[in-house]
């Protein structure tokens, strides 16, 4: 029934350590999204997908990598964590260009913490 | 770039009425959009505007002005429930023709009996 979700909720974890978080759409979107909340609750995009192709990379770190197996996956790896990774992570997806009142839909959330 | 600017706290009372205000700047305006968070949620969509003027949906309104790069979101009869975050985002289209949809900080309504 979930539209947009993601794996794990909660997760906690050392510094140095790499991680991922997966996503699933079952809308038939054709575009996701990673965004990353901050403890501001500044609500940030990182990485865009149309179709299993990167569209949006805005300035994150190298130790992110997505991976989009399909249009209806987009995971998120993350190497060598960080204390500043801290956040929550959420995917989202939207019909390829967002026309009219087409918006985009979140994920419940991945809440990482580093130690 | 973009910048979009909303207040970072209002409180109000149950069954009064509140106004959040949000102004942004963008090249390739293509629509403007609320969402309500609640604490440990997701966003949720809550209205969209993309001509100039006042869409009503239910207690919930939100206003337009493209010119002043300007809109707002009314909330009416507010319940306790409504205590939340309410962010501003604004669609743009970019020079790769597609859309992204950037968010302002969020407002936190705390609504008080």
């Amino acid at each position: 029934d979930t539209a947009v979700s993601q794996t794990p909720k909660y997760l906690v974890t050392q510094m140095g350590n790499d991680k991922s978080i997966k996503c699933e759409q079952n809308l038939g979107h054709d575009t996701m999204y990673w965004y990353k909340q901050d403890s501001k609750k500044f609500l940030k995009i990182m990485f865009s997908y149309n179709n299993k192709e990167l569209i949006i990379n805005e300035t994150v770190p190298n130790r992110f990598s997505p991976k989009s197996p399909d249009k209806a996956h987009l995971n998120l790896h993350i190497n060598s964590l960080e204390l500043g990774d801290s956040a929550v992570y959420f995917c989202a997806s939207s019909t390829g260009n967002m026309a009219g009142k087409n918006t985009i839909y979140f994920g419940e959330g991945s809440w990482l913490t580093v130690v | 770039g973009q910048n979009i600017d909303q207040p970072t706290e209002m409180t109000a009372t149950e069954g009064a009425i509140v106004q959040i205000n949000c102004t942004y700047q963008t090249s390739g305006f293509n629509g403007l959009f609320w969402y309500q968070q609640h604490a440990g949620e997701a966003p949720t969509f809550l209205s969209y505007n993309v001509l100039d003027g006042l869409e009503e949906k239910g207690r919930f309104s939100s206003f337009l002005s493209r010119s002043k790069g300007y809109s707002y979101l009314l909330l009416k009869e507010l319940q306790m429930k409504d205590s939340a975050s309410y962010l501003c985002a604004v669609r743009d289209t970019g020079g790769s023709g597609y859309s992204t949809l950037t968010f302002g900080k969020g407002t936190m309504l705390l609504v008080s009996p």
